[in-house]
């Protein structure tokens, strides 16, 4: 079972709302990543945790907070968000971060109003 | 630093032909992974193929293959039998093991549309 869960699909927040993402994965892999994608864009890479700990922050804003609550779980935790925060949310896991293959989500469509 | 590019935005192929899409990276990593993902309008982003940097065999899976040749740094996807099913966005991605922090990074992806 090669599956990534991601809740919810769509998402419509207000500026001051605080919401936040969810993914789940059950193939035992101990790599988990957060990557947003702009429309027409490659995803860009926002978090990596390895084994439930954080080990790449890309230079990501504050109002954005990863989460790893177990090794099956990783959030995304939203806080006044900006309307240049709308994208899509892909969430991804692998069996480690070497050379091994990611395996992605189905995403949240995320629309800051 | 590693990059991926994929030079061809878009294209048309015809229902039941071949067709390649381009990838060349550059990165100062000796081991390192190359990976071809499909992206349908739904948004999920499909694994479909992986090529080690010491795999001396061209990776292939099913109507899949990648051809790839590492002195010229490009591992081109090669798509047979196209499907209306393959209308889709294919990025190129590439995971460093040691410069970059084992980060997949991704081209900018190609748009394939299938003509029936």
């Amino acid at each position: 079972d090669t599956e990534v869960t991601q809740t919810p699909k769509h998402l419509v927040m207000g500026m001051t709302n605080k919401k936040s993402l969810k993914c789940e994965q059950h193939m035992g892999h101990r790599a988990m990543y957060w990557y947003k994608q702009k429309a027409k864009k490659p995803p860009e890479l926002m978090f990596v945790y390895s084994y439930e700990k954080l080990s790449i922050n890309e230079s990501v804003p504050s109002r954005f907070s990863p989460e790893c609550p177990n090794s099956s779980l990783l959030n995304l935790h939203l806080h006044a968000l900006q309307p240049e925060d709308s994208a899509l949310y892909l969430c991804a896991s692998s069996q480690g971060t070497g050379g091994t293959e990611a395996f992605f989500g189905q995403g949240t469509r995320l629309t800051v109003v | 630093a590693q990059k991926i590019t994929q030079t061809q935005p878009g294209m048309f192929v015809q229902e039941k032909e071949a067709v390649t899409l381009d990838c060349t990276y550059d990165t100062s990593d000796q081991s390192y992974g190359l990976f071809w993902y499909k992206q349908p309008s739904s948004g999920e982003m499909i694994f479909l193929i992986y090529q080690g940097s010491y795999d001396e065999q061209n990776a292939t899976e099913g109507r899949y293959s990648l051809n790839f040749q590492k002195a010229r740094k490009s591992a081109n996807l090669v798509i047979s039998a196209s499907q209306l099913g393959d209308s889709a966005m294919y990025f190129c991605a590439m995971r460093g093991r040691k410069a970059a922090g084992n980060k997949l990074t991704f081209g900018g992806g190609t748009r394939v549309l299938v003509k029936p």
